[in-house]
């Protein structure tokens, strides 16, 4: 097993286009959560994931956001219309289940920038 | 979750040990102590976490004040891979279904 893998690494679109990212988690892992972080700061949660159910969003996550995770595997995570303010690093992770015990595993993010 | 108190930057040399502290007064007794560090390009990785005793492991020791008010992670010997952002974090061990929260870190930097 190869990690946590993201797709793209890098993404640069227009404003007002949408835009969709992948991610695949380890593949015994329940639990899978985005995060989006700016420069200078921490990563901020966004949604997570434990298996197909999407349990808990964020306020962060407007309208225009939507993630799925189909059968419990892999996650997408789209923006529609996406705005300057969009632009970040969303980050993936995934975990084999809730306790402490269960350290995140991240992977290496996709940069968005929109112009 | 309770909330974590780190300086913003630190800077070490390198192959000497480094002490990057946290304070966390508002602890309670079942939040754990985690920490994790962010490389330059990279997600953030786990390195330690901890509850009331310190803690071992090939990456990093974890020492944990008795008050469980502070806390420090010990780097016995600093390189240059280990300059990175690096978080601590307090979790409620009665809360799986509670995500990291993530504040902003100390960003440390390693000098050859």
């Amino acid at each position: 097993d190869t990690g946590v893998s993201q797709d793209p690494r890098h993404k640069i679109t227009k404003r007002g286009q949408n835009v969709t990212f992948r991610c695949d988690p380890i593949s015994e892992h329940n639990r899978l959560y985005w995060y989006r972080q700016t420069l200078g700061q921490g990563p901020e949660f966004l949604t997570y994931f434990q298996n197909e159910a999407q349990l808990e969003k964020s306020r962060l996550l407007s309208d225009r956001f939507s993630a799925e995770r189909p059968k419990g595997s892999f996650s997408t995570l789209e923006i529609q219309r996406t705005e300057q303010g969009d632009s970040a690093m969303y980050l993936c992770a995934s975990s084999l289940g809730a306790l402490n015990f269960y350290g995140y595993t991240f992977g290496s993010g996709t940069r968005l920038t929109v112009v | 979750d309770a909330k974590t108190t780190q300086p913003n930057s630190m800077e070490s040399n390198e192959e000497e040990p480094v002490h990057l502290p946290c304070n966390h007064s508002t602890i309670s007794g079942t939040d754990y102590i985690h920490w994790y560090r962010q490389l330059p390009s990279q997600g953030p990785e786990y390195v330690i976490h901890g509850l009331t005793s310190n803690v071992n492991n090939r990456m990093a020791s974890l020492a944990i004040a008795e008050d469980r008010k502070s806390s420090t992670l010990i780097l016995h010997r600093a390189t240059l891979r280990d300059a990175a952002v690096y978080y601590c974090i307090l979790r409620d061990g009665n809360s799986g279904n509670t995500p990291l929260v993530f504040g902003k870190g100390t960003r440390l930097s390693v000098i050859a």
